[in-house]
């Protein structure tokens, strides 16, 4: 079955412990993305990718690292984070062109105490 | 830079109205549209979108939405609403600049009352 997959869905942790969010697709899919989810804000990009090793900011990238090294895996991660973090976080991939339909994971919800 | 405008943070209709969900778009260029739906506890999955050809564009689960280019608009439409349309529903913009670059706006959550 075609999926983005994420891990883990429900995340509780406390200010300054670093996590990582992973994501994975299994549709050779070259172009992912994060995106955070808030509430009156919508989904805003956190960071994406155009392929392996090629990886951009999107509008919220402060505080978050990614990594593209496999074309199918897409991890992010938060080396310090900080309650203002807490959000719902998606995962996204597709194929190149900008036409292409994005598929969702089903979402990581992070709380940052 | 590309935005999306959803004037109507939260819409109820009854069940069997019609339904019409506004998108107001900003880009240079040619955009191309797009129109997500997000039930409760879920991610997003898309609806319909539009890139070229016919401004009337038909969708899954009985939706449409028409592009009006000068009014830079994307409106949802559907004739008659299901209960199980309720729903957050997300209008987004991406770039024509060769690649994935996509702009979300806030949403537009629906409740269906019987």
């Amino acid at each position: 079955e075609a999926q983005v997959t994420q891990n883990p869905r429900y995340l509780i942790t406390v200010t300054g412990k670093k996590l990582t969010v992973t994501c994975s697709q299994n549709m050779n899919h070259e172009y992912m993305s994060w995106y955070r989810q808030d509430p009156g804000l919508g989904l805003r990009q956190i960071y994406y990718s155009m392929n392996v090793e090629v990886t951009d900011k999107g509008d919220v990238p402060e505080g978050y690292k990614v990594s593209r090294k496999e074309k199918r895996n897409f991890p992010l991660i938060l080396e310090s984070p900080s309650p203002n973090q807490t959000s719902l976080y998606f995962c996204a991939s597709s194929f190149q062109r900008e036409t292409d339909t994005q598929y969702f994971g089903p979402g990581t919800r992070l709380t940052v105490l | 830079a590309q935005s999306v405008t959803q004037p109507d943070i939260h819409i109820t209709v009854s069940e069997g109205a019609s339904l019409e969900l506004r998108c107001n778009y900003s880009y240079g260029a040619t955009p191309y549209l797009f129109w997500y739906v997000q039930s409760p506890g879920q991610g997003l999955q898309l609806l319909l979108k539009y890139f070229s050809g016919d401004t009337l564009v038909q969708g899954i689960k009985g939706f449409e939405a028409e592009f009006k280019r000068s009014q830079s608009s994307f409106n949802l439409r559907k004739p008659s609403v299901h209960w199980s349309d309720a729903a957050e529903y997300f209008c987004a913009v991406g770039t024509s600049g060769g690649y994935q670059k996509v702009t979300f706006g806030t949403g537009t959550k629906l409740q269906v009352i019987p």
